[in-house]
Protein backbone atom coordinates (compact mmCIF):
# COMPACT_ATOMS: atom_id res chain seq x y z
CA UNK A 1 0.00 0.00 0.00
CA UNK A 2 1.21 3.09 -0.98
CA UNK A 3 2.10 5.94 2.29
CA UNK A 4 -0.08 8.97 0.28
CA UNK A 5 -2.91 7.69 -1.77
CA UNK A 6 -4.82 10.31 -4.15
CA UNK A 7 -7.90 9.86 -7.10
CA UNK A 8 -5.67 10.81 -10.03
CA UNK A 9 -8.60 12.18 -11.90
CA UNK A 10 -9.06 14.46 -13.62
CA UNK A 11 -12.18 15.77 -12.53
CA UNK A 12 -13.40 18.05 -15.27
CA UNK A 13 -16.05 20.60 -13.23
CA UNK A 14 -17.62 23.60 -14.77
CA UNK A 15 -17.03 27.12 -13.31
CA UNK A 16 -18.47 28.12 -10.40
CA UNK A 17 -18.68 24.30 -9.11
CA UNK A 18 -18.21 22.67 -6.05
CA UNK A 19 -15.41 19.95 -6.00
CA UNK A 20 -14.10 17.84 -3.51
CA UNK A 21 -10.85 16.02 -3.24
CA UNK A 22 -9.60 13.65 -0.94
CA UNK A 23 -6.40 11.21 0.35
CA UNK A 24 -5.55 8.76 2.27
CA UNK A 25 -2.34 8.13 4.37
CA UNK A 26 -1.05 4.32 5.71
CA UNK A 27 1.25 5.90 8.78
CA UNK A 28 -1.23 6.93 11.64
CA UNK A 29 2.08 8.63 13.23
CA UNK A 30 2.28 11.47 10.70
CA UNK A 31 2.27 14.56 12.00
CA UNK A 32 1.83 17.15 9.63
CA UNK A 33 -0.66 17.62 6.68
CA UNK A 34 -0.68 20.01 3.88
CA UNK A 35 -2.06 20.64 0.00
CA UNK A 36 0.00 21.79 -2.65
CA UNK A 37 -0.88 22.93 -5.90
CA UNK A 38 1.12 22.06 -9.43
CA UNK A 39 1.02 23.89 -12.41
CA UNK A 40 2.02 22.29 -15.66
CA UNK A 41 5.82 21.96 -15.77
CA UNK A 42 5.97 24.40 -12.44
CA UNK A 43 7.29 23.83 -8.90
CA UNK A 44 4.57 22.61 -6.58
CA UNK A 45 3.49 25.50 -4.43
CA UNK A 46 1.75 25.40 -1.11
CA UNK A 47 -2.16 25.83 -0.67
CA UNK A 48 -2.61 25.44 2.63
CA UNK A 49 -2.09 23.37 5.80
CA UNK A 50 -3.96 21.10 7.07
CA UNK A 51 -5.13 21.47 10.92
CA UNK A 52 -6.75 19.09 13.13
CA UNK A 53 -9.75 21.71 13.53
CA UNK A 54 -10.11 22.12 9.86
CA UNK A 55 -9.08 25.19 8.14
CA UNK A 56 -10.65 27.66 5.79
CA UNK A 57 -8.64 30.05 3.12
CA UNK A 58 -11.30 31.79 0.86
CA UNK A 59 -12.62 29.18 -1.42
CA UNK A 60 -10.93 26.60 -0.18
CA UNK A 61 -11.70 24.04 3.25
CA UNK A 62 -9.36 21.42 4.54
CA UNK A 63 -10.12 18.77 6.91
CA UNK A 64 -8.38 15.72 8.54
CA UNK A 65 -9.87 13.10 10.03
CA UNK A 66 -6.91 11.23 11.79
CA UNK A 67 -9.12 8.18 13.09
CA UNK A 68 -9.96 7.30 9.13
CA UNK A 69 -6.41 8.79 8.02
CA UNK A 70 -7.95 10.60 5.52
CA UNK A 71 -8.07 14.65 4.52
CA UNK A 72 -9.71 16.36 2.23
CA UNK A 73 -9.92 19.79 -0.03
CA UNK A 74 -12.72 21.21 -0.95
CA UNK A 75 -13.15 24.03 -3.26
CA UNK A 76 -16.36 26.03 -3.86
CA UNK A 77 -17.02 28.57 -7.18
CA UNK A 78 -14.20 27.18 -9.04
CA UNK A 79 -12.04 29.03 -11.02
CA UNK A 80 -10.97 28.83 -14.72
CA UNK A 81 -7.79 29.57 -12.92
CA UNK A 82 -8.09 26.74 -10.38
CA UNK A 83 -6.68 24.11 -12.97
CA UNK A 84 -3.97 22.21 -11.83
CA UNK A 85 -2.83 19.24 -10.03
CA UNK A 86 -3.51 19.18 -6.37
CA UNK A 87 -1.01 17.24 -4.44
CA UNK A 88 -1.42 16.04 -1.18
CA UNK A 89 1.63 15.76 1.21
CA UNK A 90 1.75 14.01 4.68
CA UNK A 91 4.68 13.97 6.33
CA UNK A 92 6.46 10.53 7.50
CA UNK A 93 9.29 10.41 10.82
CA UNK A 94 10.31 13.70 11.39
CA UNK A 95 11.73 14.96 8.16
CA UNK A 96 10.65 13.59 5.29
CA UNK A 97 7.19 14.67 3.21
CA UNK A 98 5.52 11.94 0.86
CA UNK A 99 3.29 12.92 -1.72
CA UNK A 100 0.46 11.22 -3.39
CA UNK A 101 0.63 11.69 -6.75
CA UNK A 102 -1.74 14.00 -7.43
CA UNK A 103 -5.33 14.95 -8.13
CA UNK A 104 -5.86 16.96 -11.84
CA UNK A 105 -8.05 19.09 -11.57
CA UNK A 106 -9.61 21.06 -14.73
CA UNK A 107 -12.40 23.93 -14.76
CA UNK A 108 -14.33 24.40 -17.84
CA UNK A 109 -15.90 27.62 -19.22
CA UNK B 1 12.18 36.55 3.33
CA UNK B 2 13.72 33.11 2.39
CA UNK B 3 14.04 32.24 -1.22
CA UNK B 4 15.36 28.79 -2.67
CA UNK B 5 17.69 29.00 -5.96
CA UNK B 6 18.06 25.84 -8.15
CA UNK B 7 19.41 25.45 -11.40
CA UNK B 8 19.93 24.97 -14.10
CA UNK B 9 16.66 25.11 -15.45
CA UNK B 10 16.74 22.62 -18.14
CA UNK B 11 19.43 20.39 -18.91
CA UNK B 12 19.94 17.96 -21.75
CA UNK B 13 23.12 15.72 -21.01
CA UNK B 14 24.43 12.31 -22.78
CA UNK B 15 24.19 9.10 -21.11
CA UNK B 16 27.37 7.95 -19.13
CA UNK B 17 28.20 11.64 -18.82
CA UNK B 18 28.33 13.36 -15.03
CA UNK B 19 25.69 15.48 -13.33
CA UNK B 20 26.19 18.09 -11.17
CA UNK B 21 22.86 19.99 -9.55
CA UNK B 22 23.44 22.38 -7.30
CA UNK B 23 20.56 24.33 -4.61
CA UNK B 24 20.59 27.11 -2.41
CA UNK B 25 18.80 28.63 0.23
CA UNK B 26 19.02 32.39 1.45
CA UNK B 27 17.09 33.79 4.36
CA UNK B 28 17.29 31.21 6.84
CA UNK B 29 20.16 28.97 8.49
CA UNK B 30 20.09 25.37 9.43
CA UNK B 31 17.00 24.01 6.78
CA UNK B 32 16.29 21.19 6.15
CA UNK B 33 16.93 20.42 2.78
CA UNK B 34 15.10 17.79 0.09
CA UNK B 35 16.04 16.65 -3.68
CA UNK B 36 12.68 15.21 -5.31
CA UNK B 37 12.57 13.66 -8.44
CA UNK B 38 9.24 13.75 -10.66
CA UNK B 39 8.83 11.92 -13.76
CA UNK B 40 6.59 12.72 -16.16
CA UNK B 41 2.94 12.59 -15.44
CA UNK B 42 3.95 10.86 -12.11
CA UNK B 43 4.14 12.29 -8.60
CA UNK B 44 7.53 13.15 -6.67
CA UNK B 45 9.24 10.64 -5.65
CA UNK B 46 12.14 11.56 -2.16
CA UNK B 47 15.18 11.10 -3.27
CA UNK B 48 17.80 12.73 -0.64
CA UNK B 49 17.57 14.86 2.65
CA UNK B 50 19.77 16.10 4.60
CA UNK B 51 19.36 17.84 8.34
CA UNK B 52 22.54 19.39 8.42
CA UNK B 53 26.24 19.83 6.85
CA UNK B 54 27.15 16.89 6.02
CA UNK B 55 24.31 14.76 6.94
CA UNK B 56 22.97 13.11 3.85
CA UNK B 57 19.72 10.05 4.11
CA UNK B 58 18.72 8.57 1.26
CA UNK B 59 15.90 7.34 -0.25
CA UNK B 60 16.13 5.11 -2.94
CA UNK B 61 19.09 3.29 -4.15
CA UNK B 62 20.29 4.24 -7.61
CA UNK B 63 22.67 5.75 -9.83
CA UNK B 64 22.65 9.24 -7.82
CA UNK B 65 24.30 10.82 -4.42
CA UNK B 66 23.70 14.06 -2.83
CA UNK B 67 26.33 16.57 -0.95
CA UNK B 68 25.79 19.17 1.80
CA UNK B 69 29.26 20.62 2.04
CA UNK B 70 27.22 24.35 3.24
CA UNK B 71 24.71 24.93 5.59
CA UNK B 72 22.03 26.07 2.77
CA UNK B 73 23.85 24.38 -0.44
CA UNK B 74 22.58 20.96 -1.39
CA UNK B 75 24.22 19.26 -4.93
CA UNK B 76 23.00 16.37 -6.36
CA UNK B 77 25.37 14.69 -8.26
CA UNK B 78 26.10 11.09 -10.80
CA UNK B 79 29.24 10.02 -12.23
CA UNK B 80 27.51 8.47 -15.15
CA UNK B 81 23.83 8.98 -16.03
CA UNK B 82 21.39 6.48 -17.14
CA UNK B 83 18.14 7.37 -19.18
CA UNK B 84 16.18 6.79 -16.48
CA UNK B 85 17.92 9.51 -14.62
CA UNK B 86 15.76 11.66 -17.25
CA UNK B 87 12.69 13.41 -15.08
CA UNK B 88 12.45 17.14 -12.94
CA UNK B 89 14.67 17.77 -10.18
CA UNK B 90 13.16 19.84 -7.44
CA UNK B 91 15.51 20.71 -4.23
CA UNK B 92 12.87 22.26 -1.92
CA UNK B 93 13.65 23.38 1.72
CA UNK B 94 11.77 23.27 5.48
CA UNK B 95 12.32 24.10 9.09
CA UNK B 96 11.01 21.18 11.36
CA UNK B 97 8.02 19.66 9.79
CA UNK B 98 6.28 22.96 9.08
CA UNK B 99 5.75 23.38 5.16
CA UNK B 100 8.27 22.80 2.54
CA UNK B 101 9.31 25.56 0.09
CA UNK B 102 10.29 24.85 -3.57
CA UNK B 103 12.89 25.91 -6.37
CA UNK B 104 12.11 26.27 -9.51
CA UNK B 105 13.27 22.82 -10.52
CA UNK B 106 15.68 21.20 -13.43
CA UNK B 107 14.30 19.52 -15.99
CA UNK B 108 16.83 16.69 -17.16
CA UNK B 109 16.63 14.96 -20.14
CA UNK B 110 19.20 11.79 -21.16
CA UNK B 111 19.59 11.50 -24.33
Amino acid sequence: RKEVEQDPGPFNVPEGATVAFNCTYSNSASQSFFWYRQDCRKEPKLLMSVYSSGNEDGRFTAQLNRASQYISLLIRDSKLSDSATYLCVVTSGTYKYIFGTGTRLKVLA
Amino acid sequence: SQTIHQWPATLVQPVGSPLSLECTVEGTSNPNLYWYRQAAGRGLQLLFYSVGIGQISSEVPQNLSASRPQDRQFILSSKKLLLSDSGFYLCAWARGVTEAFFGQGTRLTVV
